[in-house]
Parts: C-alpha cells; sequence; structure tokens
C-alpha cells in the first residue's frame, strides 16, 4: 500500500541557510501535518493543511512557512536556519472523511543536520 | 486544550511477561487516542485507537489498550512481551470537540526495552 513519501530523506545546511522539505500524503488523503521531533524528544506538531488550506498552527517559527499545493503535496521551507533547527520533520497524512477519528499515517522523516 | 502524559521513561520487561506502557490525558470534550510505536531512525507507526465503544481496544503485532474514562488513562498492554517489542512508544490525543483542531499532541514517549 502506497505510504506517505517524504524527501530528501536525510539533509544538511549550514546555518542561516535554507531548506526545502517536500511530503506526498497517501493517494486521497485532504489533510497533511508537519511535525518536529528533536532529539529524544517527541514530536512536535507544527502546522496543517485541509484541502491546501492552512488548518491548524502549532510552534511552527516565524522562519519558517509551508504550503500544500493543488495535488496535495506539502512543502516546509525553513530559511536562516539555527542549529536548533537539527531535527527529525515528521509530514503526516490523513483523511478528514471521518471527523478526526481517522488516524494520521507517518513518512519516514527527514533528518535535518544544521552545521 | 489537549495534552497527553506519559510518567515512565522508560519500561523494562522480560521476554515473555506481561508489559504496561501507560498514559493519561486531559481534553476539554471526549478523546480519540491514539498509540504508535517508533523504532530508531523510522517514522511513527500507527498501532491502535480509541474513539468510542468498548473499552478494550485491540491492535497491530498483539498489542491492546484499555479506554479508562474516570482515570482519563489510556494504558497500552500486551500479555506476553518480545524482544522485538524494544522501540519507543507515543502516546496522542485529539479532541473530538475541538472541529478546528485535527492535529494529534503527543506525549513524551516511553522507551520499551524488552530483555531476552
Amino acid at each position: 500500500a502506497a505510504g506517505v513519501i517524504q524527501s530528501p530523506r536525510h539533509l544538511i545546511k549550514e546555518k542561516r541557510e535554507t531548506a526545502t522539505l517536500k511530503c506526498y500524503p497517501i493517494p486521497r488523503h485532504d489533510t497533511v501535518y508537519w511535525y518536529q521531533q528533536g532529539p529524544g524528544q517527541d514530536p512536535q506538531f507544527l502546522i496543517s493543511f485541509y484541502e491546501k488550506m492552512q488548518s491548524d498552527k502549532g510552534s511552527i517559527p516565524d522562519r519558517f512557512s509551508a504550503q500544500q499545493f493543488s495535488d496535495y503535496h506539502s512543502e516546509l521551507n525553513m530559511s536562516s536556519l539555527e542549529l536548533g533547527d537539527s531535527a527529525l520533520y515528521f509530514c503526516a497524512s490523513s483523511s478528514s472523511g471521518t471527523g478526526g477519528r481517522t488516524e494520521a499515517f507517518f513518512g519516514q522523516g527527514t533528518r535535518l543536520t544544521v552545521v | 486544550a489537549q495534552s497527553v502524559a506519559q510518567p515512565e521513561d522508560q519500561v523494562n520487561v522480560a521476554e515473555g511477561n506481561p508489559l504496561t506502557v501507560k498514559c493519561t490525558y486531559s481534553v476539554s470534550g471526549n478523546p480519540y487516542l491514539f498509540w504508535y510505536v517508533q523504532y530508531p531512525n523510522r517514522g511513527l507507526q500507527f498501532l491502535l485507537k480509541y474513539i468510542t465503544g468498548d473499552n478494550l481496544v485491540k491492535g497491530s503485532y498483539g498489542f491492546e489498550a484499555e479506554f479508562n474514562k474516570s482515570q482519563t488513562s489510556f494504558h497500552l498492554k500486551k500479555p506476553s512481551a518480545l524482544v522485538s517489542d524494544s522501540a519507543l512508544y507515543f502516546c496522542a490525543v485529539r479532541d473530538s470537540t475541538d472541529t478546528g483542531r485535527r492535529a494529534l499532541t503527543f506525549g513524551s514517549g516511553t522507551r520499551l526495552q524488552v530483555q531476552p
């Protein structure tokens, strides 16, 4: 079965550079979530999109932005990278049709290392 | 607001023994509760969920969880642990009455170590 695809799997950037992470949700899933997981920490919700509109916002820094495109894939853009941005970034997708009862399916994550 | 607490950073259990990983939650309305497992350098894998109905929910790999409304708990259990169950386990909650908030809130995670 198709899963959530994230690219790249690994990314190394220098401080103050920019990075773009991509997420391809499971087909027919209309909701995408982005999470950040620091070393030894639980996943922290950043932002979500439903039908290409931002639906919820968590602890996403102002230096980050994201969008969902017409084909439902999503991109997380990160600028002015800081060392503290080094983390595993997960994308998850779900179908909204069941009023929030559906579990979210997670991708393998993108490991971002800022040096 | 919705929150989850996993009081144990690590649980150690011998192979073949029963295991319990604890989770308590707080929501304004009714909870949708989820358990996920994370293996090293991998994404989170869904194990099971409670939405409504029977308080005992059965999931993947022989895991089950019991919803207790009065204690606001959703503990994960397995009758007989396997070494391969060793991983990081996350409990998550979503408030069913908060239609604007669909994202899950995760607990801090519990590392399960099953010794041979």
